[in-house]
């Protein structure tokens, strides 16, 4: 099983408000994990990836990995409404070839 | 152009006819995908070519028929779709498949199959 799952929300904060969006997965072969946003109607872009257990900042994105108990984590500090989108976990696999699986995605709304 | 094209965005066809997808890198990448998103449902990847060359197949029915003539181009044919084959059909592209590999997208071609 190589599933990837999210909690598709809908998830509503408040602008300035921290976003917490949570990923696990089922392989324990899983080598990378990634965060894509998607607006509505557009495609998927890179936020972040981490393949280190614990935190990985960038600006105000935070990724977090755990490989222990196989989350992966995305906090937005300070969001903005222009933070609204799908935000898409995805992980890596490699051991048998190059696969890449991704949950269905978590829908934020940042309310102004 | 820059980035990940695609061509058409928006294609509506019959279960009989046949077309194709196109997608072009300008990113100097070597590793081009095929994926399919379904409502509700999670990205699938459908193919993956590395050099020109496919490296994964994640059971696509024979109706989808990829071609990477080199590694910047990328073709989705398609022949006697079904009504569930409708979906957004994205390519995307990587530098290779070694360590993580960040994969960058293009606008999709929004499929309707009658």
């Amino acid at each position: 099983q190589k599933e990837v799952e999210q909690n598709s929300g809908p998830l509503s904060v408040p602008e300035g408000a921290i976003a917490s969006l949570n990923c696990t997965y089922s392989d324990r072969g899983s080598q990378s994990f990634f965060w894509y946003r998607q607006y509505s109607g557009k495609s998927p872009e890179l936020i972040m990836f981490i393949y280190s257990n614990g935190d990985k900042e960038d600006g105000r994105f935070t990724a977090q990995l755990n490989k222990a108990s196989q989350y992966v984590s995305l906090l937005i500090r300070d969001s903005q409404p222009s933070d609204s989108a799908t935000y898409l976990c995805a992980v890596q696999i490699t051991n048998t070839g190059n696969q890449f699986y991704f949950g269905t995605g978590t829908s934020l709304t940042v309310i102004p | 152009e820059t980035g990940v094209t695609q061509t058409p965005r928006h294609l509506v066809m019959g279960m009989t006819n046949k077309k194709s997808l196109k997608c072009e890198q300008h990113l100097g990448h070597n590793a081009m995908y095929w994926y399919k998103q379904s409502a509700k449902k999670p990205l699938e990847l459908m193919f993956v070519y590395n050099f020109k060359e496919q490296t994964e197949n994640n059971s696509v029915p024979s109706r989808f028929s990829p071609e990477c003539p080199n590694s910047s181009h990328l073709f989705l044919h398609l022949h006697t779709l079904q009504p569930e084959d409708s979906a957004l059909y994205l390519c995307a592209s990587s530098h290779g498949l070694a360590g993580w590999v960040t994969q960058y997208f293009g606008p999709g071609t929004r499929l309707t199959v009658l």
